[in-house]
């Protein structure tokens, strides 16, 4: 079965400061990763996307994420978090032959002052 | 653009109530749709999809159905409330050409309160 797994459910971290949010997939042939980003009260909304190619991932609001195929990995990764990163973000995958993502149980991260 | 729209944002209902909750898609046509659900401190899971009008794929047996009366239009009814339904529910589009890769654009979401 498809799965993705977050093992932090929260990181607080301060401003500033770099972050990783880890994220683990069950092995497939092929597999096409995201990251959503959740504010409060909102939907989500897609931070970036792992298809093919290059393994650095570059996304928006200065997010970046590795695909480690020999790992099964995606972790997500900022250098500098600001307040306005703290939310909710989850990492999703969709294996071959699968119309609907399948998501982690998602990781609260916390920016404090 | 496209937008996607649900209504209402919040709802209080008492357990054994109906339900329905509405998505509509706007600036697409013949779009691939899906309700989510989150439960408290969970992940999302998926309810339903549909790939066309009349066309409705369930995930999880439950206590919900969903309807897709026009292209982009999807409901998600229930006939009688459970206090496990609520949660916050999230309906998605995806553009309709098969290939696993298409991204997936959320609406705001509806905050479902069962007393």
């Amino acid at each position: 079965a498809q799965s993705v797994t977050q093992l932090d459910s929260q990181v607080p971290v301060f401003e500033e400061a770099p972050v990783e949010l880890r994220c683990n997939y069950s092995s497939s042939v092929s597999v096409y990763l995201f990251w959503y980003v959740q504010y409060p009260n909102q939907g989500l909304q897609l931070l970036l996307k792992y298809l093919s190619g290059s393994t650095l991932v570059k996304g928006i609001n200065g997010f970046e994420a590795e695909f480690n195929k020999s790992q099964t990995s995606f972790h997500l990764r900022k250098p500098s978090v600001h307040i306005s990163d703290t939310a909710e973000y989850f990492c999703a995958r969709r294996g071959p032959g699968r119309r609907a993502l399948t998501f982690g149980s998602g990781t609260r991260l916390q920016v404090q002052p | 653009s496209q937008t996607i729209h649900q209504w209402p944002a919040t709802l209080v209902q008492p357990v054994g109530s109906p339900l329905s909750l509405e998505c509509t898609v706007e600036g697409t046509s013949n779009p691939n749709l899906y309700w989510y659900r989150q439960a408290a401190g969970r992940g999302l899971q998926l309810l339903f999809y549909s790939v066309g009008i009349g066309q409705i794929s369930s995930e999880v047996p439950q206590n919900l159905s969903a309807s897709r009366p026009q292209d982009r239009q999807f409901i998600l009814s229930s006939k009688k409330l459970l206090l496990s339904d609520s949660g916050f529910y999230l309906c998605a589009w995806s553009e309709f050409q098969g290939q696993a890769h298409n991204e997936q654009f959320f609406g705001p979401g509806t905050r479902l309160t069962v007393l």
